[in-house]
């Protein structure tokens, strides 16, 4: 049972343009959401993150949109830089663990 | 300061057998937790130590178990290797637990056959 749902396994994007990467989640009872990036041979470094109580937060060219009622939250990267391309995880905070969708190839090309 | 490191980086076991995966946490980070990732499934939380003692688990069977030791050195164990064992392993350090300040390390690259 996948509490943390990224259904778009791969993404496409052109540099300078947006990238919109997606989650969903199913326990409303979550209330922190992180998002990690991961990089080939690398573990996951935190990206952004999201209480709650707001239903944005934003850091540089990272945005992050929460939509409580929908349980829904999305990333925004703009603009998109080849060095974004990675695979990026949403997760959950779940008294005292963190749950993780299945992540998100992100590919931006030139 | 150094990363959180894993050891060994590669390995290949058959069905079966067991494995023993170790993790350094970062320097004075006394919170290490275990992940499994697999293409299907993500990032699963196999389970958390803090100062020697498991604090949270996640839904794994009885053959997945670890331990932490009093440097905060932890290691993870798998008994009688099943081909779906087949993963990379992920150990996070942080100083209590706090997720939002978890720090990875590189992981193991576990290939059952």
């Amino acid at each position: 049972d996948q509490q943390v749902k990224q259904n778009s396994p791969s993404l496409s994007v052109q540099e300078g343009r947006i990238s919109i990467l997606n989650c969903d989640y199913t326990n409303s009872m979550f209330d922190y959401f992180l998002w990690y990036k991961k990089y080939p041979a690398e573990g996951p470094t935190f990206l952004i993150s999201i209480s709650s109580i707001k239903d944005k937060n934003e850091d540089g060219r990272f945005t992050v949109f929460l939509n409580k009622s929908a349980k829904h939250l999305s990333l925004h990267i703009v603009p998109s830089q080849p060095g974004d391309s990675a695979v990026y995880f949403c997760a959950a905070l779940n008294t005292d663990k963190l749950i993780f969708g299945t992540g998100t190839r992100l590919q931006v090309f030139p | 300061k150094a990363g959180v490191t894993q050891t060994p980086r590669y390995l290949i076991k058959t069905r079966g057998q067991q494995v023993t995966l170790s993790c350094s946490p970062i320097s004075g980070h006394r919170s290490v937790s275990w992940y499994q990732q697999t293409p299907g499934q993500g990032l699963q939380f196999l389970f958390e130590y803090f100062s020697e003692t498991q604090r949270n688990k996640g839904n794994f069977p009885g053959r997945f178990s670890g331990r932490q030791f009093s440097n905060s050195r932890s290691e993870m164990n798998v008994s009688t290797l099943e081909l779906g064992d087949s993963a990379l392993y992920l150990c996070a350090s942080s100083f209590t637990g706090a997720e939002e300040t978890q720090y990875f390390g590189p992981g193991t690259r576990l290939l059952v056959l």
